[in-house]
């Protein structure tokens, strides 16, 4: 079965731009999640979907955005960019949520200049 | 408001011995508590998980964890400790009284000398 998959894989953006990450879970996971990874503040939870709906937000500012699709693909778009958005943004599928174990991809390494 | 503590930023062990990987957290509810590990440059990867039920809980890779109620704990624990255990470990925790929302610790760096 194939893991969970993000695209892209790097990006460089400038201050003021937006940008869309995009992930797909493995087959049969109806549960997406994104985190923000980065070495001062760790992985800090940003939203949990759910059968196209948002079940969970973390506390992050309205420029983060999400959703998810009727296949479960999800994105997540971060809006007037600010250096302080550079991270590795990490996608994450379960079967539901709750209980169960998180799949992680591999993630989208953002550079913001 | 829930939180996570991994008290050791490194964990230094030599090959053979038992290691220890230390996780406390605080919630309102009971405790739904996980173990992941993250492998240079790979995602993370779970390892293992309490719900409910029998407090020592048998993962992946031979790893087990201990739930313990009263203090609070969800040590991360393996008998015999390889080279190839080195990583980064990270305790997280959702809390059933509150939003489900899961925190994660800040993680444990586990290195294992020859």
């Amino acid at each position: 079965k194939a893991g969970v998959t993000q695209t892209p894989r790097y990006l460089i953006k400038t201050r003021g731009q937006q940008v869309t990450l995009s992930c797909s879970p493995i087959s049969g996971h109806r549960s997406v999640s994104w985190y923000q990874q980065t070495p001062g503040q760790g992985l800090q939870f940003l939203f949990e979907y759910f059968s196209e709906t948002q079940r969970n937000k973390g506390n992050f500012p309205g420029r983060f955005s999400g959703r998810q699709f009727s296949n479960s693909r999800s994105e997540m778009n971060v809006s007037t960019l600010e250096l302080g958005d550079s991270a590795l943004y990490l996608c994450a599928s379960s079967l539901e949520v709750r209980t169960y174990e998180q799949y992680f991809g591999p993630g989208t390494r953002l550079t913001v200049t | 408001a829930q939180s996570v503590a991994q008290p050791e930023d490194q964990v230094n062990v030599a090959e053979g011995n038992p290691l220890t990987v230390k996780c406390t957290y605080s919630v309102s509810g009971n405790p739904y508590l996980f173990w992941y590990v993250q492998y240079p440059n790979r995602g993370l990867q779970f390892l293992l998980k309490y719900i409910t039920g029998d407090n020592l809980v048998k993962g992946s890779y031979g790893f087990e964890a201990e739930f313990n109620k009263s203090q609070t704990s969800f040590h991360l624990k393996k008998p015999s400790a390889l080279v190839s255990d080195s990583a980064l470990y990270f305790c997280a925790v959702r809390d059933s009284g509150g939003s489900y929302i899961p925190t994660f610790g800040r993680g444990t760096s586990l290195i294992v000398h020859p």
